[in-house]
């Protein structure tokens, strides 16, 4: 299967809850990025985690990576209705970023 | 902010015909990128592009695919001939250095008919 794989692929939630995405890839990263992408529209950039990070925290959004399992999460906290989306995760190889198929979060006001 | 633009932001082509996508990279950016998006589908990695070579190409890069910089400015895609499946989103990319985060642009809808 391909690097950067999402679970789950879709997730419903109420607003205010906490949603949390993972991601698993197959081979050795420089980085790990993870997008936020509203129906038809253009990438967001949302956080940036290295190989050489553990967590990272930006507002609502915390990211882990665990290199041992290849694999990362993303958590956002108190969601809100306007973050219904979807999420990619995208592991950077070299020169050459792999995306997965992307977790569609649909939060419920 | 600085942002990445594309334009045209939908461009209808038939079968066979060449189009040139246009990318304007954020300003002090290194390296480039194109990337496209089935309907419905993942984002696919097309190509790499620093220091004015490609640095990595995919599998769906083939020989009617092809990037440009002509200047200072525009990062471009060309693709020769284009087939019904094709069509797509795509989008442009650039990052600063490596290890830093990659913004993209809004994406040009490609149909072909």
């Amino acid at each position: 299967s391909q690097q950067g794989e999402e679970d789950p692929q879709a997730l419903s939630i109420q607003e205010g809850e906490n949603a949390t995405m993972n991601c698993s890839y197959k081979t050795s990263i420089n980085n790990l990025q993870w997008y936020r992408q509203n129906s038809g529209r253009g990438l967001v950039h949302l956080i940036l985690i290295r190989s050489n990070e553990r967590e990272k925290h930006s507002g609502r959004l915390r990211v882990t990576l665990d290199t041992s399992k290849k694999s990362s999460s993303l958590l956002i906290t108190a969601s809100r209705a306007a973050d219904t989306a979807s999420y990619f995760c995208a592991a950077d190889e070299g020169f050459k970023t792999i995306f997965g198929a992307g977790t569609r979060l649909f939060v419920k006001a | 902010e600085p942002e990445v633009t594309q334009t045209p932001s939908h461009q209808v082509t038939q079968m066979g015909q060449e189009v040139i996508l246009r990318c304007v990279p954020i300003s002090n950016h290194l390296y480039f990128y194109w990337y496209r998006q089935i309907l419905g589908q993942k984002v696919e990695f097309l190509v790499s592009f620093y220091n004015n070579e490609i640095s990595e190409k995919s599998e769906i890069f083939d020989d009617q695919f092809s990037v440009e910089r002509p200047d200072g400015s525009n990062f471009t895609l060309k693709i020769r001939s284009t087939k019904l499946e094709d069509s797509a989103m795509y989008f442009c990319a650039s990052r600063w250095r490596e290890g830093h985060e990659q913004y993209f642009g809004p994406g040009t809808r490609l149909t072909v008919t």
